[in-house]
């Protein structure tokens, strides 16, 4: 089955500096990825997805990911984050056959005034 | 378009009481899954329905957990006995199909048991 790892549990980073959340996956199939964020006390909610074409993928809020195939990772970055980025970060993957998603542990952004 | 609805958001039981919780997923989404999300953990899929079958409960505790979509739209999942180990948020998401979509997912209900 397929599984993720997220490198880092939490990532403390200065306000507009740059920042990168990494994520490794693994399948023996072809797969899809995500990005979730989760703000305090609510739900996961979609920064961006790729499922196939262009492996740079743009999301919302500024974010975006490269999907690299031969690394298998799928890493997320914003050129400059704002304190309403902090937030905890999941990665998933999923492959063609169904929908079973796979987390990551998740990724604490603490950005700092 | 309402999002997915959960309710209680919050629930606090004692150990070996019994427990449910209810979704209501977004209008026409044929697919609908249940989480467990422990503290510090990534959400883990409980169980997954396309309209009103199980599609997949293969992480699902059966000794204790168990959850039905009746009529393929809004769905419960229960936990009886309950064990202090269930203490977590449990999330529903919904999508409008299987491979390949984002999964929209509601706020969630805090349980705690203890």
């Amino acid at each position: 089955a397929q599984s993720v790892t997220q490198l880092d549990s939490q990532v403390p980073v200065f306000e507009e500096a740059p920042v990168e959340l990494r994520c490794n996956y693994s399948s023996s199939v072809s797969v899809y990825l995500f990005w979730y964020v989760q703000y305090p006390n609510q739900g996961l909610q979609l920064l961006l997805k790729y499922l196939s074409g262009s492996t740079l993928v743009k999301g919302i809020n500024g974010f975006e990911a490269e999907f690299n195939k031969s690394q298998t990772s799928f890493h997320l970055r914003k050129p400059s984050v704002h304190i309403s980025d902090t937030a905890e970060y999941f990665c998933a993957v999923s492959v063609s056959n169904n929908n079973d998603m796979r987390f990551g542990a998740g990724t604490r952004l603490t950005v700092k005034p | 378009e309402a999002g997915v609805a959960q309710s209680p958001r919050y629930k606090i039981i004692e150990k070996r009481q019994s427990v449910a919780f209810w979704c209501n997923p977004i209008s026409g989404h044929a697919t609908l899954y249940w989480y467990q999300q422990i503290l510090g953990q990534g959400p883990k899929l409980l169980i997954q329905f396309q309209n009103n079958g199980v599609v997949d409960d293969s992480q699902l505790p059966k000794d204790r957990f168990s959850a039905e979509r009746l009529k393929g739209v809004d769905s419960t999942l229960k936990i009886q006995p309950a064990k202090l180990e269930d203490s977590a948020v449990y999330l529903c998401a919904s999508s409008p199909g299987t491979s390949g979509y984002e999964q929209y997912f509601g706020p969630g209900t805090r349980l705690t048991v203890t």
